[in-house]
């Protein structure tokens, strides 16, 4: 089954440092993957997503990603963080049926901005 | 316009009660879903539903009775709440054919139970 692990549940950055955010996945295929961005008490709203082509996929709000196959990766990147970016961050890899059987959720990382 | 709307935002009940959450989308979609997202913000798929059908039954008691009066609606109905029930309840949708599965979400509703 596919799964997404997070490794960091809280990083914290200084404003206009820039940032990465861990993302492995485990999946059988070629995956679909996302980051979601939820700001507090909101609901996700999505940053970017994988197909295929580019490894490198860009956002809004700055952000990337990258893919990179031999690490079973999909970090996601920012040269510069604003203290409006602290939320928490979600990648997500597309359920192996496809179709109607949703996304499943890495834990999330809770990024706060210090001044 | 908003895409996902859920109602209601906020939820305060005893246990014991019986309590619906409601969900619409706009987008034309095919495919809505209910997640939970507990208090470690892990959120988990409970429900899937394809043009009225249900497809995704995740380990869910069955005290949750999720209800598609048509494709754009997927309301959340919860008999007998638990303590345990508390957390946000996000509703989502998608197309499901020649796509890659990308949900879009509600702002959730935000379930206490005392």
């Amino acid at each position: 089954a596919q799964s997404v692990t997070q490794p960091d549940i809280h990083i914290t950055v200084s404003e206009g440092a820039s940032l990465e955010l861990r993302c492995n996945y485990s999946y059988g295929a070629t995956p679909y993957l996302f980051w979601y961005v939820q700001s507090p008490g909101q609901g996700l709203q999505l940053l970017l997503k994988y197909f295929s082509g580019d490894t490198l996929v860009q956002g809004i709000k700055g952000f990337e990603a990258e893919f990179k196959r031999s690490q079973s990766s999909f970090n996601l990147r920012k040269p510069s963080v604003h203290w409006s970016d602290a939320a928490e961050y979600f990648c997500a890899v597309v359920n192996s049926g496809g179709g109607a059987d949703g996304l499943t959720f890495g834990k999330g990382t809770h990024l706060i901005i210090q001044p | 316009d908003t895409a996902v709307s859920q109602t209601p935002k906020y939820l305060v009940t005893q246990m014991g009660n019986d309590k619906s959450i409601k969900c619409e989308q706009n987008l034309g979609h095919d495919t809505m879903y209910w997640y939970k997202q507990d208090s470690k913000k892990f959120l988990k798929i409970m429900f899937s539903y394809n043009n009225k059908e249900l497809i995704i039954n995740e380990t869910v008691p069955n005290r949750f009775s999720p209800k598609s009066p048509d494709k754009a609606h997927l309301n959340l109905h919860i008999n007998s709440l638990e303590l345990g029930d508390s957390a946000v309840y996000f509703c989502a949708s998608s197309h499901t054919k020649g796509t890659t599965g990308e949900l879009f979400f509600g702002e959730g509703s935000r379930l206490t139970v005392l």
